[in-house]
């Protein structure tokens, strides 16, 4: 069975640092990688997704994120936050029989400091 | 272009009460559909999923149901609601290699 695990639960930054956010995936195979985005109260927005290819994968926002077999990682980057950042980040893979079928991870919530 | 839409966006119902939460897709057919519940403090889990008319799995046993009655319409159902079904409640399809999210419902129940 699939899994994902974001260990950071919340993370604060002051605006203009650098960001990561972790994500570590559990699969036999290479699964398909997701992030998405969630402002309070509305619904998921995609960032950027991984299938296969170049492990460095550009998303909107000017986030990246960047694929490492050998950590099970899908790590999320992005070398300048602004304000407007601050929402909760999941992580998500999948890949299995089911197309679409997406497991989840418990989500990272980050707050921006002025 | 596809979209989807999702309600009613926020519902406070009584212990006891029935529920209906309505999903429908435009823009595309025979979409794989979602339904997933993100409780407080948590990642979202999934319930139910579709990949068309009358064919539902389920993910986890629960006090809820689903049904496909068109291609692209998912209803998510309770005949009885319990305080643990308090939740945020968000329908997906699949399509395009991604998932594509509604605005979800906020269901309080009291």
């Amino acid at each position: 069975a699939q899994s994902v695990t974001q260990p950071d639960i919340h993370i604060t930054v002051s605006e203009g640092a650098s960001l990561e956010l972790r994500c570590n995936y559990s699969y036999g195979a290479t699964p398909y990688l997701f992030w998405y985005v969630q402002s309070p109260g509305q619904g998921l927005q995609l960032l950027l997704k991984y299938f296969s290819g170049d492990t460095l994968v550009q998303g909107i926002k000017g986030f990246e994120a960047e694929f490492k077999r050998s950590q099970s990682s899908f790590n999320l980057r992005k070398p300048s936050v602004h304000w407007s950042d601050a929402a909760e980040y999941f992580c998500a893979s999948g890949g299995g029989s089911t197309l679409g079928r997406l497991y989840f991870g418990r989500g990272t919530q980050l707050t921006v400091w002025p | 272009s596809q979209t989807i839409h999702q309600w009613p966006a926020t519902l406070v119902q009584p212990v006891g009460s029935p529920l209906s939460l309505e999903c429908t897709v435009e823009g595309t057919s025979n979409p794989n559909l979602y339904w997933y519940r993100q409780a407080a403090g948590r990642g979202l889990q999934l319930l139910f999923y579709s990949v068309g008319i009358g064919q539902i799995s389920s993910e986890v046993p629960q006090n809820l149901s689903a049904s496909r009655p068109q291609d692209r319409q998912f209803i998510l159902s309770s005949k009885k609601l319990l305080l643990s079904d308090s939740g945020f409640y968000l329908c997906a399809w699949w399509g395009l290699g991604e998932a594509f999210f509604g605005q979800g419902t906020r269901l309080t129940v009291v």
